[in-house]
């Protein structure tokens, strides 16, 4: 299937620190890009959807303004948690849409001490 | 109501045994119908999408029953390495927005 690349894999940071994660199509070029989260022993819950060269659409009860989206080129959108707060500690994972189909990249694991 | 609900088991089962698990979906706007694979602490891999007339890879079959909004998948002569939690997810008609049920949890013994 498609490759989908996301980095850092995790990230352990201080409360009040922003951390910015990127998410790449390797081998396709992805007009939509997807943001989700998933806390322990919860699915996967969709936070925005990140569309090139337009402004992201948010779910509802996801702050636009702390996390931060921006979908620069075909194959990259990146996702800023701006003063990520312990709460905020979850699994980032990004996933891009060809065809049918949807791949995910492997996920960062944020922790905010 | 949850979108999508599943059974979250875990089932245990021997190796080479045949399971089956079940999903049903509350949108009747459905149009697309994925099982994804999800290990420990990694991101959901695509298993297969599953097609009204029923589609099978290998060990793995999946069936749609759009009149009873529920959706199946079969695993024969199971493996060590299925172990994991599969994940039955749903698109709506004309949108881009999946929509994931909460995983039934697998684990094969020897």
């Amino acid at each position: 299937g498609a490759v989908v690349s996301q980095h850092p894999s995790w990230v352990i940071c201080k409360s009040g620190t922003s951390v910015k994660i990127e998410c790449r199509s390797l081998d396709f070029q992805a007009t939509t890009m997807f943001w989700y989260r998933q806390f322990p022993k919860q699915s996967l819950m969709l936070m925005a959807t990140s569309n090139e060269g337009s402004k992201a659409t948010y779910e509802q009860g996801v702050e636009k303004d702390k996390f931060l989206i921006n979908h620069a080129s075909l194959t990259l959108s990146t996702l800023t948690v701006t003063s990520a707060h312990p709460e905020d500690s979850s699994f980032y994972i990004c996933s891009a849409r060809t065809g049918d189909e949807q791949f995910f990249g492997p996920g960062t694991r944020l922790t905010v001490l | 109501r949850k979108e999508v609900e599943q059974d979250p088991g875990p089932f245990n089962v021997p190796e080479g045994a045949t399971v089956a698990f079940n999903c049903t979906y509350s949108n009747s706007a459905s149009q697309s119908f994925f099982w994804y694979r999800q290990d420990c602490r990694k991101e959901p891999k695509l298993l297969m999408s599953v097609y009204s007339s029923g589609n099978e890879d290998g060990r793995f079959t999946a069936q749609l029953n759009r009149a009873s909004q529920y959706i199946s998948l079969l695993i024969r002569d199971s493996k060590l390495s299925d172990s994991a939690t599969y994940l039955c997810v749903v698109r709506a008609g004309g949108g881009n927005k999946l929509t994931f049920g909460t995983g039934t949890q697998l684990k094969v013994e020897l």
